[in-house]
């Protein structure tokens, strides 16, 4: 079955810090890999995604992500945080060739950003 | 266009009554979904419809029913509430067109007491 692994439960970083979000998932072909963002008591907004192609993919509020095959990961990174970017954080994956309305969560990481 | 719509935001429930999660799209998608979520468990999928009168199960159906009558509309009818059922609900919608991105509601909070 698949499943989506976020080892991070809680990450502190410092603002202006880089930051590295962990993502990595089970699955017997390459997914749909998505990464949303979820601000308190908000829904859930789209960063990025990845279906082919370039393995490093960006999205907005400058984050990007980079797919490697071979670690079955897709982790988020942003170069430089900002104190507006704390929050939860979910990767998805989907099964390749679509059925992306039935995605599959990890169980998120919580975000902190310290002054 | 409002996007996905989900009404109430809020609701407390007795366990056994029942009661139905409205949710509405304007942007003529034909998938939508409804997801549940608890904390540390992330988002789990619930119902999905691929169109009009189609629907399917997800992960976690059980006590819960779905129809699909029109392209805008998919609610979701909770039979006989449970204290289980305590948690979050988001509905989401997506397209072919849009290559499939998930456009998602606001939430409703439920607690079942």
């Amino acid at each position: 079955a698949q499943s989506v692994t976020q080892p991070d439960i809680h990450i502190t970083v410092s603002e202006g810090a880089s930051l590295e979000l962990r993502c990595n998932y089970s699955y017997g072909a390459t997914p749909y890999l998505f990464w949303y963002v979820q601000s308190p008591g908000q829904g859930l907004q789209l960063l990025l995604k990845y279906f082919s192609g370039d393995t490093l993919v960006q999205g907005i509020k400058g984050f990007e992500a980079e797919f490697k095959r071979s670690q079955s990961s897709f982790n988020l990174r942003k170069p430089s945080v900002h104190w507006s970017d704390a929050a939860e954080y979910f990767c998805a994956v989907a099964p390749y060739g679509g059925a992306t309305n039935k995605l599959i969560f990890g169980t998120g990481t919580l975000l902190a950003v310290q002054p | 266009n409002a996007g996905v719509t989900q009404t109430p935001k809020f609701q407390v429930l007795k366990t056994g009554q029942s009661m139905t999660l409205q949710c509405a799209q304007d942007m003529n998608h034909e998938y939508m979904s409804w997801y549940r979520q608890d904390p540390g468990m992330g988002l789990r999928l619930i119902h999905y419809s691929v169109g009009a009168g189609i629907t399917d199960q997800g992960e976690v159906p059980n006590g819960y029913n779905v129809s699909r009558s029109t392209t805008e509309d998919f609610p979701l009818r909770l039979l006989s509430a449970a204290p289980s059922q305590t948690s979050v609900y988001f509905c989401a919608s997506s397209t072919r067109d849009r290559n499939y991105e998930q456009y998602f509601g606001p939430g409703t909070r439920l607690t079942v007491t």
